[in-house]
């Protein structure tokens, strides 16, 4: 998996605007893939998930995109909240059915009123 | 939707003590549950997989002498600190798969947070 960071990458954002946030995973084996949202002090919630048959899908306000050539997700939110402030980490999942997702390094959005 | 508590949310202890982490499935039956622990601005790491009925699973470098696992039912798992110290300090995360959905669904906790003085 990827390795852990000692700080996490930040994205900063005006309110409204769109936020793309990426990650690179490691295992051409995986097949599957999710992407989480965890607020301070909180576990991480799922936001959207993708299998590695699709490149892209879309949920509410967030799409996930899946390049498998050069092992890249990213995630997409559109019209930004205040309330989307959070770490944004992707999840990999390798194949072969066990579905313990490893989690990549994570990146801290801030959006700003 | 499925809950998953912890209990604590946050404990404070002496080095050297045990502590102990309760984590629930609410409404559903979690055969595998799984612990992770998070240190500031990480990620979440995989401790173990706590498997109902059966010994968890460690991940290479989690002594499993020191962090001690009981899946005694199918809505309760619980992560045991032996002998804590302050580099246990930590935020430690469980997630529990529900037995009724696909394999790849797990609800996460909300979290414990441990101080170790």
């Amino acid at each position: 998996g990827e390795s852990v960071g000692l700080h996490l990458p930040t994205l900063s954002v005006q309110e409204g605007d769109n936020s793309i946030i990426n990650c690179a995973y490691s295992n051409s084996a995986s097949d599957y893939f999710i992407w989480y949202k965890q607020e301070s002090g909180k576990g991480p919630q799922f936001i959207i998930d993708i299998r590695s048959n699709m490149d892209k899908r879309q949920g509410q306000r967030v799409t996930v995109l899946l390049n498998k050539t050069v092992k890249h997700l990213s995630l997409q939110i559109a019209a930004t909240q205040p309330g989307d402030s959070a770490v944004y980490f992707c999840a990999e999942n390798l194949s072969g059915g066990s579905y313990i997702p490893t989690f990549g390094r994570g990146t801290s959005l801030i959006v700003h009123p | 939707g499925a809950v998953v508590s912890q209990h604590p949310s946050r404990v404070i202890c002496k080095s050297g003590t045990s502590v102990k982490i309760e984590c629930r499935s609410l409404d559903f039956q979690a055969t595998t549950m799984f612990w992770y622990r998070q240190f500031p601005k990480q990620s979440l790491m995989l401790m173990a997989t706590s498997n109902e009925g059966s010994k968890a699973t460690y991940e290479q470098g989690v002594e499993k002498d020191k962090f001690l696992i009981n899946h005694a039912s199918l809505t309760l798992s619980t992560l045991t600190v032996t002998s804590a110290h302050p580099e246990d300090s930590s935020f430690y995360i469980c997630s529990a798969r529900d037995v009724g959905m696909p394999k790849e669904t797990q609800y996460f906790g909300p979290g414990t947070r441990l101080l170790v003085l």
